[in-house]
């Protein structure tokens, strides 16, 4: 049971829009802990996709987009591309284990 | 650029030791915090272990509380995670990755190295 929580699986068809939930608590999301988004394709390391919530790293297209409010925060992926099939995991740090806490992940298939 | 290269991953006994070593390229790593995430076969990314820069806090993930040490040494650009009375559930691909700092976010990994725990 990851501390953060994460659809299992989305999907979307080209070009379409898709968003990726990530539900905390008061120890960490809720307490303004910055929310990081990593995209996994097969057989890869992670990779940052957004940090601060809502900042892209150089060379991530703008087609991904982070927002966060209250105890949540969502990652938005707009006009799909079959690249963009992989896993995706937020992460934030929680003050009551001391220590960063992923998401369990949510595997994304394009259509 | 920017390369981690871990290395010593195996096959390892339960109840036995390994440690892990990532060789960092590209910057020095004495600017930044550096943690090891892990990944069991076919599961989602676990947090371990964070090291500050100076090597002066480390934090770690309840599951490896007391059995795992993380360190650094800055002259070799080098990490490490020594892992002590290893169990069925710690078998896993172990990343090395860089911070900026000690709870925010990860900007690099390395392509990881496996760890399988099993008689």
């Amino acid at each position: 049971q990851s501390v953060l929580t994460q659809p299992p699986s989305v999907s979307g068809a080209p070009g379409q829009r898709v968003t990726i939930s990530c539900t905390g608590s008061s120890s960490n999301i809720g307490a303004g802990y910055d929310v990081n988004w990593y995209q996994q394709l097969p057989g890869t390391a992670p990779k940052l996709l957004i940090y601060g919530d809502s900042n892209r790293p150089s060379g991530v297209p703008d087609r991904f987009s982070g927002s966060k409010s209250g105890t949540s925060a969502s990652l938005a992926i707009s006009g799909l591309q079959a690249e963009d099939e992989a896993d995706y995991y937020c992460q934030s740090y929680d003050n009551s284990l001391s220590g960063s806490v992923f998401g369990g992940g949510t595997k994304l298939t394009v259509l | 650029q920017v390369q981690l290269v871990e290395s010593g991953g195996g096959v390892v006994q339960p109840g036995r030791s390994l440690r892990l070593s990532c060789a960092a390229s590209g910057f020095t790593i004495s600017s930044y915090a550096m943690h090891w995430v892990r990944q069991a076969p076919g599961k989602g990314l676990e947090w371990v272990a964070v090291i500050s820069n100076d090597g002066s806090n480390k934090y770690y993930a309840d599951s490896v509380k007391g059995r795992f040490t993380i360190s650094r040494d800055n002259s070799k650009n080098t990490l490490y995670l020594q892992m002590n009375t290893l169990r069925a559930e710690d078998t896993a691909v172990y990343y090395c990755a860089r911070g900026p700092g000690l709870h925010g976010y990860i900007s690099y990994w390395g392509q990881g190295t496996l760890v399988t725990v099993s008689s």
